[in-house]
């Protein structure tokens, strides 16, 4: 099984801050990695797909970048509807795995 | 507009059964993949069970054997027969279309189970 570690498991930010949360694979899964925002009580919500392609309907703020075993989510200008946990899954290999999540929230 | 929406969840004794559904809308639901994850109260995100379109079938080693994953295409519906409950299922049930080599997207809205005595 592929573990998913995200760093840092909190990051404290105001608003209009810009973010970079970390994850990484024990092993590489090329670019077959998504991100995904959750708000309190809300389902996840794709974000960005093969490790840096937008979803539909994802604001240019969001960008993801990495490949093999190291990736990042880059948010700018963070808004207020941005603070949420993020989690990074990948699906190269089953079993399909997340990590831990990062929370990002209001200093 | 893609959706996926969850039935109620509720309250079980340990040892008791619960099915879950999912109604889909909006796709072509007999050509993907769906997949039932679950988050446990304040903890992260794990796969329970997926369907392949064609009806294969894996599951988790923790529900293995219990849990009983199915689908009707001509309802588009997706179902999670959940047996021999244990408090250790107590979580919050998501459906997602997506399954091996693709992402998950969307997720219905999630259905709370509680396993208690």
């Amino acid at each position: 099984e592929i573990v998913m570690t995200q760093s840092p498991a909190t990051l404290s930010v105001s608003p209009g801050d810009g973010v970079t949360l970390s994850c990484r694979t024990s092993q590489t899964v090329g670019s077959n990695l998504a991100w995904y925002q959750q708000t309190s009580g809300q389902a996840p919500r794709l974000l960005i797909y093969d490790a840096s392609t937008r979803a539909t309907g994802i604001p240019a703020r969001f960008s993801g970048s990495g490949s093999g075993t190291e990736f990042t989510l880059t948010i700018s200008g963070l808004q207020s509807a941005d603070f949420a946990v993020y989690y990074c899954q990948q699906y190269d290999s089953w079993p399909l795995t997340f990590g831990g999540g990062t929370k990002v929230e209001i200093k | 507009q893609v959706h996926l929406v969850e039935s109620a969840g509720g309250l079980v004794k340990p040892g008791e059964s619960l099915r879950l559904s999912c109604a889909a809308s909006g796709f072509t639901f007999s050509d993907h993949y769906m997949t039932w994850i679950r988050q446990a109260p304040g903890k992260g995100l794990k796969w329970v069970s997926y369907i392949s379109s064609s009806g294969y079938t894996n599951y988790a080693d923790s529900v293995k054997g219990r849990f009983l994953i199915s689908r009707d295409n001509a309802q588009n519906s997706l179902y999670l027969q959940m047996n021999s409950l244990s408090t250790e299922d107590t979580a919050v049930y998501f459906c997602a279309r997506g399954g091996p080599g693709v992402w998950f997207d969307p997720w219905g809205q999630g259905t709370l189970v509680i396993v208690s005595s």
